[in-house]
Formats: C-alpha cells, structure tokens, sequence
C-alpha cells in the first residue's frame, strides 16, 4: 500500500466494552508507533515497535491498554473495559529504520481511528 | 516536554510565502528539525526535516540557523489548500516526537 492504513476508522462503543484498533504500516518499515489525541489537543505518545518487540511503552496510560505486533508488520492496540477518557482519535505511524530521528528517517502517520465511549 | 516553540496561529495571503517560525534553543547535536502538518481530521502530514543544513523538497523549504536554534519553514507561494496546523518538532527518536500545540495557520483568499 502507499501509506499507512488504520482500521476502523470510526469506533463507538459502549463504556466498558473492550476494543481493537488495527494497524498495517508502510511495507517495510521496521519501526511502529502509537499515539492518541484529544479533541483540540497535540498527540500523546504511547507505544513504539522495532520489529516485533516493544522496547517503549511508557506511554501506554493504563494496564487496560496494550498493543501487540506479529511478523513484524500488522499492529493491534487493545483497549479494555474502555471508559469515556478514552474518548479520542489514536494515530498510528511508521518508520523507515528504527529509532526514527535517529537517521532522520521521519515518521508517516495513517488517519487514525476516531474512538467514541458513550 | 516541549522543546520547541512556535507562534500560535499566523495568517498568510493566497500566493504568498508563508513563513512559519521555530525556536529549538535547547535542540543536541543529534537530534533532526521535522515539520509535520496536520489538516482537520486527518493524520500529521510529514513535510521536510534537516539536520544542518537548508533543504528544499517539492512542498517546502527549510531553513536552520548555523547555531541550530532556530528555524524556519517557508512555503513559497500558500494556497488554501495549505490551511492547517503546523507543527515543528526536534527528536533523536521515534518516541520522542512530541507535537505540541504548534502553528495554525490560515491562508487567506
């Protein structure tokens, strides 16, 4: 594909339901993100990929989040038992070498997927 | 945290050069200037990054200070089109690209 590509792009859900956000990044890109932002907001950091091993999750708000990432490609953010605080778009994007900046190899990001709590 | 300032919002005629500024006094010698946009709804847009030297691609040009501490985006001629929040960010990695509230700008006809 020539971007990065984010499943669903809309999300409403019921407080307390578990949801799954899906990311496919550029082929080849070794390095993956997370990120969430608010209504109005700047994006928040969550979770970084090098291949299939998260050396940085410190963003990641709760133990009701995590995120996975097999053959080094697809991601999943997983959130449960959401709650309206979760209200947000979250953004995924992907690099070229990991530790983007590192080289300079920017990050391009897909459109998120706008997750609604009622 | 933020390392980087901006102007809140700026305007910009039609076919004009905007120029949208970036303090980065604290940036490292490691660390690259990135420009990122981010029309309404969508995802940031990667722009143009550089590290010393001025570079110029098919969207912008971006010029650095020789002390790095400062740097400037220019799109040379805006169109309504460019209409969007502008943000200027310093980082070594990926997990370090914070966003902050950056540079609204608006073009206008």
């Amino acid at each position: 594909g020539a971007g990065v590509s984010q499943s669903p792009s809309n999300k409403v859900t019921e407080k307390g339901k578990d949801v799954e956000l899906r990311c496919d990044p550029i082929s080849g890109h070794t390095a993956l993100y997370w990120y969430r932002q608010s209504l109005g907001q700047g994006l928040e950091f969550l979770i970084y990929f090098q291949g299939n091993s998260a050396p940085d999750k410190s963003g990641l708000p709760s133990d009701r989040f995590s995120a996975e990432r097999t053959g080094g490609s697809v991601s999943t953010l997983t959130i449960q038992r959401t709650q309206q605080e979760d209200s947000a778009v979250y953004l995924c994007a992907s690099s070229l070498m990991g530790r983007a900046g590192a080289r300079g190899s920017p990050l391009h990001f897909g459109n998120g997927t706008r997750l609604t709590v009622t | 945290d933020a390392k980087t300032t901006q102007p809140t919002s700026m305007d910009c005629a039609e076919g004009r050069a905007a120029n949208l500024p970036c303090n980065h006094s604290t940036i490292s010698g490691n660390e690259y200037v990135y420009w990122y946009r981010q029309i309404h709804s969508q995802g940031p847009q990667y722009i143009i990054h550089g590290l010393k030297n001025n570079e110029t691609n098919e969207m912008a040009s971006l010029i650095i200070t020789e002390d790095r501490k400062s740097s400037t985006l220019i799109l040379p001629h805006a169109t309504l089109r460019d209409t969007a929040v502008y943000y200027c960010i310093v980082a070594n990695t990926g997990n370090q690209f914070y966003f902050g509230t950056g540079t609204s700008l608006t073009v206008i006809p």
